[in-house]
């Protein structure tokens, strides 16, 4: 079956550092999307990417999916406290509704 | 819009007893998901409905889980027996069909509900 590996696990920023998460599909994707979990919270959807080589940006979140619908990444520059969290990729391979979570990448942000 | 509902927030039962998890979507949405949530094996898609009928079960762990959307408006998980392996967070999500054939599907997830198994 389909599997999203994103990489890394955790990371540990002090507060301005640039942060990235990477994501690779065993796939080809039909669109991926990220979604943002808090502590003790719930995922919440950030952005959807559907084109080839897209890249989307969202203040000081940069999103970017790959040129052959395979891998994706998300770049946060100069993190806040703010920023804390899991950020998890979701691909869907083709017209179904099914989402592949990634396992996520735990964000720590230290002030 | 009050946003996904689940109930409830957290349960703490017994292994054998019967588990039931309640879910309401947004309103107008027509695509309901469950997943799971644990450390060691992330956010699984259990079991996913289109219009209150089931599509990919695909995900369920075994014939201990069963899921029902009766109406549009209300999805139940139930596990029977629960067993310990089974403590996990439970979420529920629900989207909407997108007019476009790219299928522009956000998930809106609940707060989810907190089981455990002794």
């Amino acid at each position: 079956g389909q599997q999203v590996m994103q990489i890394p696990q955790y990371q540990h920023v002090q507060e301005g550092e640039d942060f990235t998460t990477y994501c690779n599909s065993s796939t080809t994707l039909s669109n991926i999307q990220w979604y943002k979990q808090r502590p003790g919270g719930h995922p919440v959807f950030l952005i959807q990417l559907v084109k080839s080589g897209e890249v989307k940006k969202q203040k000081r979140l940069t999103f970017q999916f790959g040129e052959a619908k395979k891998n994706s990444s998300l770049h946060i520059t100069a993190t806040q406290t703010t920023d804390v969290g899991t950020y998890f990729c979701a691909g869907k391979p083709g017209s179904n509704y099914k989402l592949t979570f990634g396992k996520g990448t735990l964000l720590t942000v230290n002030p | 819009d009050a946003g996904v509902i689940q109930s409830p927030r957290h349960e703490v039962t017994e292994m054998g007893q019967e588990v039931t998890l309640r879910c309401k979507p947004i309103s107008g949405h027509d695509y309901l998901f469950w997943y799971r949530q644990t450390m060691m094996r992330g956010l699984e898609l259990l079991i996913y409905f289109n219009n209150n009928v089931p599509i990919d079960d695909s995900g369920m762990p075994e014939d201990r889980f069963s899921a029902k959307m009766p109406n549009a408006s209300f999805s139940t998980l139930k596990i029977q027996p629960s067993e310990p392996r089974d403590s996990a967070v439970y979420f529920c999500a629900s989207s909407r069909t997108s007019g476009f054939s790219s299928s522009y599907n956000e998930q809106f997830f609940g707060p989810g509900t907190r089981l455990t198994v002794l």
